[in-house]
């Protein structure tokens, strides 16, 4: 079956740190890799998507490589800021190309404190 | 270009009572999902249509949860009766057609059950 397995919460940095978030899938086919983002209240935003292995998707800073070989898709950011304070979901559609359900992570949760 | 909206925003019922939960697509859109977000998780697929038809309910429980998207546009999702574990936000989304696999979700209702 599908999944995707994610980092562990919460992540606590300062200002301008690096941030990593760690980030593996299992996949039957051969899937596309998201990052969504969920701010206080909110529902889930796109952040960054690849749809083959070696894409690297980007936004806003934060960037993550479709890495076939290891089947991870981390996410990582130079500089954080406190605005990027959020949860963030890792997701998997195993059928690039094509609507079908997503599987996501249980999200990580990151603070940034000034 | 407006996004996928949803009412209401906040729910409490008790046990055994119904709720009904209403979404409306980005405009143009043909597929929509729904799916349940327990606190802690990552959302989990409920039902996806595309246009007026369900390509997949296979995780809805059908003897308390129903959908329908009548004329291909908006969409309604109902409980009846609800138990204490359907506490959980639902979050709608949708993408333009069945070759698309980046999905838009909406602001979510918050469900809480008593």
């Amino acid at each position: 079956g599908n999944s995707v397995t994610q980092m562990e919460g919460p992540v606590t940095l300062s200002e301008e740190a690096f941030l990593t978030i760690n980030c593996t899938y299992t996949a039957t086919g051969y899937p596309s890799l998201f990052w969504y983002v969920q701010y206080p209240g909110e529902g889930l935003q796109l952040l960054l998507k690849a749809t083959k292995a070696d894409d690297k998707g980007s936004n806003k800073g934060f960037e993550a490589t479709y890495r076939k070989e290891t089947t991870s898709f981390h996410l990582e950011k130079g500089s954080v800021q406190v605005s990027d304070s959020a949860v963030y979901f890792c997701a998997l559609n195993p059928f690039s190309g094509s609507a079908r359900q997503l599987t996501f992570g249980s999200g990580t949760q990151l603070t940034v404190l000034p | 270009e407006a996004g996928v909206a949803q009412s209401p925003r906040y729910k409490i019922i008790e046990k055994r009572q119904s709720v009904a939960f209403w979404c409306n697509p980005i405009s143009g859109h043909a597929t929509l999902y729904w799916y349940q977000q327990i606190l802690g998780q990552g959302p989990k697929l409920l039902i996806q249509f595309q246009n007026n038809g369900v390509v997949d309910d296979s995780q809805l429980p059908k003897d308390r949860f129903s959908a329908e998207r009548l004329k291909g546009v908006d969409s309604t999702l109902k409980i009846q009766p609800a138990k204490l574990e359907d506490s959980a936000v639902y979050l709608c989304a949708s993408s333009l057609d069945a070759g698309t696999d980046t999905q838009y979700f909406g602001p979510g209702t918050r469900l809480t059950v008593l």
